[in-house]
């Protein structure tokens, strides 16, 4: 069965340094996703993304944060300098549909620790 | 005030009991995801629905759009079954949005 995945599935930083998560999405998917928990906190979205631009982000979805899809397979989130409080469960999503019925796919997740 | 919120928070129940987790929200919305997330921090779909009731081997969800509310059933529960139970919604009613709202997860333990 199709499957979102994510790399790495733990990705320990130093404050203030740049990091990437990669995900690949269900190949014949186009509309993609990031979300993220926060240890004990409820799941948070951060943008989404079809036929390549920012389709709807979150105030969490600042500056610092910016989504790439490079080469037509991978989906990817970027961190530019990363805060203690950018620690947290991140989660790609995808869908093959717009509008009120199509489903979500997750990812199982990269954990960001930020020290 | 959250526009998800589910109950109860956390939920202790022996193996074999029935068990019922509730949801309601306050916007509009076009659909609702019953979603399971274990220990290790994955997260699998369990339903997705917009009116009615689904039903997927010992688990029933249902909705009523009216009343704003969703319940989560676990028939004949199994340790099996422990780990976090999130609604999260879309509302499509806003042009575009296709982010999904999640509400606070339900943390359920079944003991043997």
């Amino acid at each position: 069965e199709p499957e979102v995945t994510q790399t790495p599935s733990h990705q320990v930083t130093q404050m203030g340094q740049e990091v990437i998560l990669r995900c690949v999405p269900i190949s014949n998917h186009l509309y993609f996703y990031w979300y993220r928990q926060i240890l004990g906190q409820k799941v948070e979205f951060l943008v989404s993304f079809y036929n390549n631009e920012i389709s709807e982000k979150s105030e969490i979805f600042d500056d610092q944060f910016s989504v790439e899809r490079p080469d037509g397979s991978n989906f990817t989130l970027k961190i530019r300098s990363t805060k203690l409080e950018d620690s947290a469960m991140y989660f790609c999503a995808s869908s093959s549909l717009s509008g009120a019925f199509n489903e979500q796919f997750f990812g199982p997740g990269t954990r960001l620790t930020v020290l | 005030k959250n526009e998800v919120e589910q109950s109860p928070q956390n939920l202790t129940a022996q193996e074999g009991e029935f068990i019922t987790i509730n949801c309601s929200y306050s916007v509009g919305i076009s659909a609702l995801h019953w979603l399971q997330q274990h220990p290790g921090g994955g997260i699998v779909s369990l339903f997705m629905l917009s009116s009615g009731k689904k039903k997927h081997g010992r688990l029933i969800a249902t909705i009523n759009i009216q009343e704003k509310h969703s319940s989560l059933h676990i028939t004949a529960s199994h340790p099996r079954d422990s780990a976090v139970y999130i609604c999260a919604v879309r509302n499509t009613l806003i042009q575009g949005a296709q982010k999904l709202v999640f509400g606070q997860g339900t943390r359920l333990t079944i003991n043997p």
